[in-house]
């Protein structure tokens, strides 16, 4: 059974950094392109950052371009986001998402397997 | 930013009446288009992809339609457990979603 669960969220004060992790079980990582796509409270979806297969390509959404890293580990067939510098707009419900299908050239594309997500609180 | 705008915000409806959701998009997206359920608690489902294609397991009174810039999610007949938001999403252009839809029972 495909399952991801998404742990390492909590609360944060400004300025400060978190590392989310996802592990995945019942695919391998190596063969799907995985994204983190965040959800603040009461609000809607935002794409936050892809990772293709092969881990060569990465793409980030602008608002947190230069402060998050995405990386995966296909030994512990685990995606990682690495948030610095975070922000109170960083607040949100984070989830992994597998991509549904691969496309050439490497990019996001519909999200067919969720974690449950973890949350992440930025404030003082 | 390719901009996905929903109508209406929240829709009403009964059980066993249709569902007739709206996505239009800023500019063309041509069939680059998917639509998600989100149930609250609960992370999105994806119903539909590449406008018109179910998702695996997804019941066949969801459908969706349109291409360019207006696209539909027809719920052919409401079910108790159809009640949620739901999300479209374009990847014609980087990716981004819509603001969402509230399918409420009336």
């Amino acid at each position: 059974e495909v399952q991801m669960v998404e742990s390492g969220g909590g609360l944060v004060q400004p300025g400060g950094s978190l590392r989310l992790s996802c592990a995945a079980s019942g695919f391998s990582l190596s063969r799907y392109s995985m994204n983190w796509v965040r959800q603040a409270p009461g609000r809607g979806l935002e794409w936050v950052s892809y990772i293709s297969s092969d881990s060569r390509t990465m793409y980030y959404a602008d608002s947190v371009k230069g402060r998050f890293t995405i990386s995966q580990d296909n030994a512990k067939n685990s995606l990682y986001l690495q948030m610095n510098s975070l922000r109170a707009e960083d607040t949100a419900m984070y989830y992994c998402a597998r991509d549904l299908i691969v496309v050439i050239p490497a990019a996001p594309n519909w999200f067919d397997r969720w974690g449950q997500g973890t949350l992440v609180t930025v404030s003082s | 930013e390719i901009v996905l705008t929903q109508s209406p915000a929240t829709l009403s409806l009964s059980p066993g009446e249709r569902a007739t959701l709206s996505c239009r998009a800023s500019q063309s997206v041509s069939n680059y288009l998917a639509w998600y359920q989100q149930k609250p608690g609960q992370a999105p489902r994806l119903l539909i992809y590449d406008a018109s294609k179910r998702a695996t397991g997804i019941p066949g009174r969801f459908s969706g339609s349109g291409s360019g810039t207006d696209f539909t999610l027809t719920i052919s007949s409401l079910e108790p457990e159809d009640f949620a938001v739901y999300y479209c999403q374009q990847r014609s252009s980087w990716l981004t979603f819509g603001e969402g839809t509230k399918v409420e029972i009336k």
